[in-house]
């Protein structure tokens, strides 16, 4: 079935860093993907919307300047956090809607597991 | 948004019928209910959805009253591997998706 793959799975930078993340839909198209951040025992949190062929959209609180997105294709959305520093450490979940309907599930990938030392 | 409640946490043991309850008073007119788990370290993963009445999928089913005001995710003969976070979710439409929007969720201890 349709599935949301996210690579890397895991990554370790030093501060001031950039890290790039990425996540694909597999086997469908995703014109719109969401991006979420988890803190250790906490819920997720929406970080922005991915919107293929435009500028994403974020959440209030979220610095657009340091977490940048990009989505150039019907399958591909990138997330970069740039200048990372250890406040940033933590678990990025990208995902995407099953179907194009109105309340549409959403098909979400593994994670990557962000530290910033 | 309508938000949603659930209890913190759950235990239970093998081979027993699980009920989580999740309240949304304010649900809207619009608004599926839509349920997911998450195991450590890895994304959600969609369980079940419906607007009323009962769903049934092979691997839960779900409740809901008329007043739709609450719902239940029923986890029948729970095994080890059900022990996981279940997240209820409540749609509001405006986006064009089902919600967005994550509580707290159900810590599910499942136990020999």
């Amino acid at each position: 079935g349709a599935v949301v793959s996210q690579h890397p799975s895991w990554v370790i930078c030093k501060s001031g860093t950039s890290v790039k993340i990425e996540c694909r839909s597999l086997d469908f198209q995703a014109t719109t993907m969401f991006w979420y951040r988890q803190f250790p025992k906490q819920s997720l949190m929406l970080m922005a919307t991915s919107n293929e062929g435009s500028k994403a959209t974020y959440e209030q609180g979220v610095e657009k300047d340091k977490f940048l997105i990009n989505h150039a294709s019907l399958t591909l959305s990138t997330l970069t956090v740039t200048s990372a520093h250890p406040e940033d450490s933590s678990f990025y979940i990208c995902s995407a809607p099953m179907d194009r309907v109105n309340n549409s599930p959403l098909h979400f990938g593994n994670g990557t597991r962000l530290t910033v030392t | 948004l309508a938000k949603t409640t659930q209890p913190i946490s759950m235990d239970s043991y093998e081979g027993q019928e699980v009920n989580i309850t999740c309240s949304h008073n304010n649900i809207a007119t619009n608004d599926y209910i839509t349920w997911y788990q998450q195991f450590p370290s890895q994304g959600p993963r969609f369980i079940i959805q419906g607007y009323k009445t009962k769903v049934t999928n092979e691997v839960a089913s779900l409740f809901i009253p008329a007043d739709r005001k609450s719902s239940t995710l029923s986890l029948p003969r729970v095994s080890l591997s059900d022990t996981a976070v279940y997240y209820c979710l409540v749609g509001d439409g405006l986006r064009g998706y089902s919600t967005l929007t994550f509580g707290k969720g159900t810590m599910l201890l499942v136990s020999p």
